[in-house]
């Protein structure tokens, strides 16, 4: 069975630019969860997304945003981009939504976004 | 100017020895743990997770520990080999109306010494 896939792998913008990623999740996987990592601040959550909903978001301004398809993949955008958005971002998926029973959480590769 | 980031703690071990990893958590209510495996360049690696119904869970080659009392998880890798160099992290998910949220410790950077 496929991993996550995450495109593209690394991207290069500059400021004021806007980007969009996308994550292909575990087939049969519905929750998409979307991750920030720097060497800063560590990992620190974005947001989830099920059922074409998002479920929670983390503390991270309305530049940050996302969506999920019915087939469940995900792409997340960041508006009007700043230095300090250069980071490795990362999607996770699940099957279910929710700790209510053992619900493994897999992350992708990664993508890896400058801002020049 | 300073790059300014994370203090990321360090563990050594000798090839074959056993590491103990550890972690404090921050939220009594957190109710599902996990422990994340990172090597450079890739996404964390899922390697075990733990119920808070649970005090000990077992693994290939790994067991996780988790103390309630005290927010404390550790992860015990046996017989360590040069593979198992690597940032670990643990997680934690605060149950019902948390999603699969999850927040992350800083990580332990863990090197094996052939």
């Amino acid at each position: 069975k496929a991993g996550v896939t995450q495109t593209p792998r690394y991207l290069i913008k500059t400021r004021g630019q806007q980007v969009t990623l996308s994550c292909s999740p575990i087939s049969g996987h519905r929750s998409v969860s979307w991750y920030q990592q720097t060497p800063g601040q560590g990992l620190q959550f974005l947001f989830e997304y099920f059922s074409e909903t998002q479920r929670n978001k983390g503390n991270f301004p309305g530049r940050f945003s996302g969506r999920q398809f019915s087939n469940s993949r995900s792409e997340m955008n960041v508006s009007t981009l700043e230095l300090g958005d250069s980071a490795l971002y990362l999607c996770a998926s699940s099957l279910r939504q929710g700790s209510s029973s053992y619900n493994e959480q897999f992350f992708g590769p990664g993508t890896r976004l400058t801002v020049l | 100017g300073e790059s300014v980031g994370l203090h990321l703690p360090t563990l050594s071990v000798q090839e074959g020895d056993n590491s103990i990893i550890n972690c404090a958590y921050s939220n009594s209510a957190s109710d599902y743990f996990i422990w994340y495996k990172q090597e450079s360049g890739k996404g964390p690696q899922f390697i075990i997770d733990i119920r808070s119904n649970m005090d000990k869970r077992q693994g290939q080659r790994v067991t996780v520990l988790l103390n309630k009392t005290v927010k404390h998880l550790s992860l015990q890798i046996a017989a360590t080999q040069p593979g198992d160099s690597a940032v670990y992290f643990c997680a934690e998910n605060m149950g019902r109306g948390a999603g699969n949220q999850f927040y992350f410790g800083t990580g332990t950077s863990l090197t094996v010494i052939p």
